[in-house]
Parts: structure tokens; sequence; C-alpha cells
């Protein structure tokens, strides 16, 4: 079946205005997460939701960073007032259920904010 | 604050030889750890994965080993290949917590 898929695939934005950026998780998987990776860092966590449970946000950098999973199945990550440190690509992965510890990635969303 | 440390930013092994990427971590409470693969322009792909309670598993080419008083894993493949050329992620997790990654290791194979 198909994978994770994301978009776009990148975006190029001026500093102030808002993105959003889209996910959609391998059908059937019930955890979804969404990463960063700034230049020459890690993955950093910043959203995870499993089901209908509250998602955990402990990894969003600032309030202009919010995030929502529609019925369960789509997610898109919304940077408002977009800063020349949000660039990096964003980075979307599902997992079958909680505590299933292996997660499939999607190709990313490469942010540019000039 | 860096649980999960991957301090070689870059290695480079000769094709048919044994490449070993290493990872340090803080956290004794992580209870299972996972290596994930990247390629340009794609989102990391899951490679191989070891529970605290084991100190080796392997998969084919690939082995990965625990050694928890060190609090210290590495991934060991062998023979090398071409397109073993990537990033690998270091990640550990504990209990239905998110994963922690590391920075990444960029693993060269030369011909």
């Amino acid at each position: 079946g198909a994978g994770v898929s994301q978009s776009p695939s990148n975006k190029v934005t001026e500093k102030g205005k808002d993105v959003e950026l889209r996910c959609d998780p391998i059908s059937g998987h019930t955890a979804l997460y969404w990463y960063r990776q700034s230049l020459g860092q890690g993955l950093e966590f910043l959203i995870y939701f499993q089901g209908n449970s509250a998602p955990d946000k402990s990894g969003l950098p600032s309030d202009r960073f919010s995030a929502e999973r529609t019925g369960g199945s789509v997610s898109t990550l919304t940077i408002q007032r977009t800063q020349q440190e949000d660039s990096a690509v964003y980075l979307c992965a599902s997992s079958f259920r909680q505590g299933v510890y292996e997660q499939y990635f999607g190709p990313g969303t490469r942010l540019t904010v000039t | 604050d860096q649980q999960v440390k991957q301090n070689s930013p870059s290695l480079s092994v000769q094709e048919g030889r044994i490449s070993i990427l290493n990872c340090d971590y803080t956290n004794s409470m992580f209870d299972y750890f996972l290596w994930y693969k990247k390629y340009p322009a794609e989102g990391p792909t899951f490679l191989i994965s070891i529970s605290s309670i084991k100190d080796k598993n392997e998969d084919g080419r690939f082995t990965v080993f625990l050694n928890k008083s060190a609090k210290h894993l590495s991934l060991h493949i062998v023979p090398s290949q071409p397109g073993d050329s990537a990033v690998y992620f270091c990640a550990a997790i504990r209990g239905a917590q998110k994963l922690v990654f590391g920075q990444g290791t960029r693993l060269t194979i030369n011909p």
C-alpha cells in the first residue's frame, strides 16, 4: 500500500506569512508524529497524535506552531508569522498504534523562509 | 539536553569492510532503541531495533549491539556496500513516549 505522503514537497515563503503543511499517514495507522530537521541537526519532535486522545504538543517550539488531525487521518501543521529560523525539513511519521516503536516517515516538506 | 548523541558527524569506509556507527545515551530509562537510515530528499526508513533487555540483535548484514552499563549502542554493517551510503540516525524511546533522535552520522562507502 501507499506510504506516508506529505505536501508540498517544497515551500518558499516570506517572513511573516502563514504556512500549512499536510501529512497523509498510512491507512490504518492510528499514531501520527511531526518532526523537523534543521540544517545539520537531528530530528526534533514537534507533536504526536494517538487516536482520539489529546495530542502531545510538548515539542512545539512556540505558540506560532499548531497542528490538527481531522477524522483520525490527515494532519495539518500550521506555522503562523513564519520566521527565518523556521526554515527546516518538516517530517511526518505514522505508526500502527501506540507502543509500536517503528515509525514510517514521509519524504518531508522543505520549508524556506526568506 | 541531548539525551541521544551521535558524536561522529561522518564516517568513511571502504566497500566490503565493516562500518561501525556509534550512539550514546544519557537516560537509563530508555527501554527500546532503533536505527533509521536516511537518503537525501527522502524520509528516514526504519532499519533495525533492539530492546533494552537484549544486548544484540542481528538482521542480515546489520547488527545492533547494546551496552547498558556504558549507555552505548552501535550499529555494525558488514560487508559495507555502496548503497549503504546514507545518514544514519540512532533513536531511543521509553514506554509509550516519543522517539528521541541523535544528530545523525553520514556514512560514505568508498569503492
